[in-house]
């Protein structure tokens, strides 16, 4: 059974680059959630997409914008990049809602390291 | 706003001491509380979910016990193996979908 998988590994950007960071969700998953983990600290989280929509979004600004694929697979994209932008940053897949309720049992990827220089 | 706070930050435990990681938080409507196991530089693993106070599940040397105001990550007799920060999240809210809130988490070390 595929986890959840996500590329590229490591990633070193110059400030005021772009980027854009991939994820395939686990198998039979539908839904797809980005956090963002500075070191010491736990994951804060970034957006969720679901049926190819933005469905909840956290406290960051526009310069992270993401999109969802038909085979639920995402990117996450970042704009003019900045020194803190520098984290690890962790796809994390779950299924749908039921009954109208997101049940958020997610399974997380590797992550990708960002350093920004 | 949704909060969770862990304690310790690091804990040092020589192999076979068995000792309680705690998770407190303060959520409006709690719907689940997660506790995760990350090693360093990879994505958190997944171990429990705990949806009532006096729900406990158990995994090989670890437990996970929930109130209406903390839950406890009991390890017994550890290994060093289990050396990992350990993750608490939890889902509040009275909409279908809220998103997880993450605690700092706690390091812990197990010496042989």
């Amino acid at each position: 059974d595929a986890g959840v998988t996500q590329s590229p590994t490591h990633l070193i950007k110059t400030r005021g680059q772009q980027v854009t960071l991939r994820c395939s969700p686990k198998s039979g998953h539908d839904t797809v959630s980005w956090y963002q983990q500075a070191l010491g600290q736990g994951p804060q989280f970034i957006f969720q997409y679901y049926e190819e929509e933005e469905r909840q979004r956290g406290n960051f600004p526009d310069r992270f914008s993401g999109h969802q694929f038909p085979n639920y697979s995402s990117e996450l994209n970042v704009n003019a990049l900045l020194l803190g932008d520098s984290a690890l940053y962790l796809c994390a897949s779950s299924l749908g809602p039921i009954q109208g309720y997101f049940y958020n049992e997610q399974f997380f990827g590797p992550g990708t390291r960002l350093t920004v220089l | 706003e949704d909060q969770v706070t862990q304690s310790p930050e690091a804990l040092r435990l020589q192999e076979g001491e068995s000792s309680s990681l705690n998770c407190s938080y303060t959520v409006s409507g709690l719907r689940g509380l997660f506790w995760y196991r990350q090693d360093p530089g990879k994505g958190p693993e997944f171990l429990f979910t705990l949806y009532s106070a006096g729900e406990e599940k158990e995994k090989e040397r670890l437990k996970a016990t929930l109130t209406k105001k903390e839950s406890f990550l009991h390890i017994t007799a550890p290994k060093p193996e289990d050396s990992a920060t350990y993750l608490c999240a939890v889902q509040g809210g009275d909409s279908g979908n809220t998103p997880l809130v993450f605690g700092k988490g706690t390091r812990l070390s197990v010496i042989a």
